[in-house]
C-alpha cells in the first residue's frame, strides 16, 4: 500500500525567505505525485503535479517541486516567501495503474512572519 | 469555471439525527469523493463512486453510507449523528479515463461543509 509523510505538521518562515516543505513517499514502483494548497475556509486547489517527463515540476504561484526517486521524495519550494502564502499544504500520491484513489498525507501548516 | 459545490457551508445537528450532505459538480466527472478533514489526520476517505449507483468504500466508511442517483450528485448520509463525526466534510471529483480512475488527473474539491454535531 502506498503511503505519504509530510515532515513537521507547522512550518513558520519569515517573508521573503525560502519555503521549503517535505514529502516522501512510501510506493514499489514510482508514482504519480501532487501538492495541493488550502486556504482558511476553503477547499483543496491543485498546486502542481508530477506524472511523467521533467522531474523539476513547476506549479502556480511560484511553487515548484522536485521528483527525487532514489530519495522517495517530491518536496516542495519557494524562493521567496509571501504572507498570502500562509495556508495548509498537503502532499498526495496516486499509483500508475490500479483503481486506488490519491492517499494524501497529513498535510503541514505553513505561517509567514511579517 | 469548473465547480464543485456542497450544500451548506456550516451545519449543526443533534446527536441521533439523520443529516445529509450534498455535492454537485458541473464538469461531468464520472468520479466523486467524500473526505473528512481532522486537525493532526489529514484527509481520510469515507466513500467513492465511479459511476451512478455505484459506491466503494474507503478508509473510513464506519457511520456513513452514500447515495449517487444522477451523474453530477454524490450524497453523504450520517443516519444517526454522534459528537464524534463532527468534522469538515469536503467532496471531489475527477473524470474517468480507461477503465476506472484517471491517475494522473486533478481531483477537484468543494469548499468543504464545517459539520458539528452536539
Amino acid at each position: 500500500a502506498q503511503s505519504v509523510t509530510q515532515l513537521g505538521s507547522h512550518v513558520s518562515v519569515s517573508e521573503g525567505a525560502l519555503v521549503l516543505l517535505r514529502c516522501n513517499y512510501s510506493s514499489s514502483v514510482p508514482p504519480y505525485l501532487f501538492w495541493y494548497v488550502q486556504y482558511p475556509n476553503q477547499g483543496l486547489q491543485l498546486l502542481l503535479k508530477y506524472t511523467t517527463g521533467a522531474t523539476l515540476v513547476k506549479g502556480i504561484n511560484g511553487f515548484e517541486a522536485e521528483f527525487k526517486k532514489s530519495e522517495t521524495s517530491f518536496h516542495l519550494t519557494k524562493p521567496s516567501a509571501h504572507m498570502s502564502d500562509a495556508a495548509e499544504y498537503f502532499c498526495a500520491v496516486s499509483p500508475i495503474s490500479g483503481n486506488t484513489p490519491l492517499v494524501f498525507g497529513k498535510g503541514t501548516r505553513l505561517s509567514v512572519i511579517a | 469555471d469548473v465547480k464543485v459545490t456542497q450544500s451548506s457551508r456550516y451545519l449543526v445537528k443533534r446527536t441521533g439525527e439523520k443529516v445529509f450532505l450534498e455535492c454537485v459538480q458541473d464538469m461531468d466527472h464520472e468520479n466523486m469523493f467524500w473526505y473528512r478533514q481532522d486537525p493532526g489526520l489529514g484527509l481520510r476517505l469515507i466513500y467513492f463512486s465511479y459511476d451512478v449507483k455505484m459506491k466503494e468504500k474507503g478508509d473510513i466508511p464506519e457511520g456513513y453510507s452514500v447515495s449517487r442517483e444522477k451523474k453530477e450528485r454524490f450524497s453523504l448520509i450520517l443516519e444517526s449523528a454522534s459528537t464524534n463525526q463532527t468534522s469538515m466534510y469536503l467532496c471531489a471529483s475527477t473524470r474517468r479515463q480507461g477503465w476506472f480512475m484517471s491517475l494522473g488527473d486533478e481531483q477537484y474539491f468543494g469548499p468543504g461543509t464545517r459539520l458539528t454535531v452536539t
